[in-house]
Formats: structure tokens, sequence, C-alpha cells
């Protein structure tokens, strides 16, 4: 079965431009989440969504948001980016989150801004 | 807050040998899962084993131990026979209640060597 598939995998954007990433679930699953990656800061939680709403929000400005349509698949939108907003973006995907059912995560998307 | 703490930022070891990663985390929950992941050079997060808190038991996967101290709020990870695909960052997370269940709290994570 096909893996969490994550879109672009690479992505240069100028400072103040908006953005938008995307990440395909693996079929059936409802959950997906969506991480930040840098290596001043780790691996911190931006939202996850759950059968379309956002069950959980991370500390992240409003320039962050989400969305998730039926099918299940998740975009990430920033808007007015910034320097520190280069990062790995990662989403994971599982049926209803990770406390009782196995997540996967999809091999990121590299953002760079300039 | 919730936090997760991994103190060693860099381990070695020597193939075939054993190696213990450290994890201690903060919370007032009694039901959470806790996990092991590793992010080898590619960057495709693994799971390498899980622990679910209420489960005296120790986790294991092959190779892979964990050694679960609830009251010390404390999840190590012990790698047997240690082979070179091992090498890679190792991340220790936990995960709250249903209502949280997507929300991941990493530690700052663990970057493994292994010597041949």
């Amino acid at each position: 079965k096909a893996g969490v598939t994550q879109t672009p995998r690479y992505l240069i954007k100028t400072r103040g431009q908006q953005v938008t990433l995307s990440c395909s679930p693996i079929s059936g699953h409802r959950s997906v989440s969506w991480y930040q990656q840098t290596p001043g800061q780790g691996l911190q939680f931006l939202f996850e969504y759950f059968s379309e709403t956002q069950r959980n929000k991370g500390n992240f400005p409003g320039r962050f948001s989400g969305r998730q349509f039926s099918n299940s698949r998740s975009e990430m939108n920033v808007s007015t980016l910034e320097l520190g907003d280069s990062a790995l973006y990662l989403c994971a995907s599982s049926s209803e989150g990770f406390h009782n059912t196995e997540a996967f995560f999809g091999q990121g998307t590299r953002l760079t801004v300039v | 807050a919730q936090t997760v703490t991994q103190s060693q930022p860099e381990m070695s070891v020597q193939e075939a040998e054993t190696v213990t990663l450290s994890c201690t985390y903060d919370t007032s929950e009694s039901d959470y899962y806790l996990f092991w992941y590793k992010q080898p050079p590619s960057r495709q997060m693994i799971l390498v084993i899980r622990q679910e808190a209420y489960k005296q038991q120790n986790a294991t996967e092959n190779r892979f131990s964990v050694n679960f101290q609830k009251a010390a709020k404390s999840f190590s990870l012990k790698i047997s026979d240690s082979q070179l695909g091992d090498a890679a960052m190792y991340f220790c997370a936990k995960v709250g209640s249903y209502n949280q269940g997507g929300k991941l709290i990493f530690g700052q994570g663990t970057e493994l060597s292994v010597k041949p």
C-alpha cells in the first residue's frame, strides 16, 4: 500500500511570499499532523487535522495555517514567509492518532526561504 | 507544558556492542504513549519501538528494547548488537490522551554513530 506522500520535496521561496505544502496520507487514515524540523528548534508540532477538523494546534503564529479535505489529504500554508521558516516540514498520518495506532511519516518538504 | 528531554546530543558505539540512549519526560497524565523514532540521513522518520504507559512490561522489537520507569518518568532505548545501519538521529517522543492523539512531543534527538 502506498505510503505518505508529501509534495513538493524541495521548495525555494523568497521572503514575503506564501507557500502551500501538500500531504497525502495512507488510504483510510483520518489523522494528519504536521511538524517543523529545524537545527535550532528541533521537531515542533504545528497542527493536527482529524476528519477535516483541526483537532490540535501548536504554538505557531497565525501565518501558519492548514486544512484537510474530505479525502483526508491535507495542506499547510505559510503566508508572508520569513527566513526563519526555512525548515524540513514533515507530515504524519494515522487512522486515529499516535496513541493507539501506528503512524507513518512522509519524507518531508524541504523549504528554503531566501 | 509537557516536555521530553534527551540529554545526550551524540553517542557512539562499536559495531556489535550495546548502547543505551536516555530520555526523560514530564507529564501529569496517567495514560500516554512513548516512542523512539529513528531518522537516517534520508530524513524519513521510522518508528523503532513504542510503549504504552499503562503496560508495565518493557517493549522489545528484535535488537531494540526499552527500560520504562514510569515513576521516574524515564524511557531509555537499548540497542543490542549494534549494526552500521543503526547510525542515525534518534528521537524520543510522547503523545498524550485521546484528544491529543495527533500531537507528538519530541525530544531534541541523539545522534548515534556506529564504528566498524
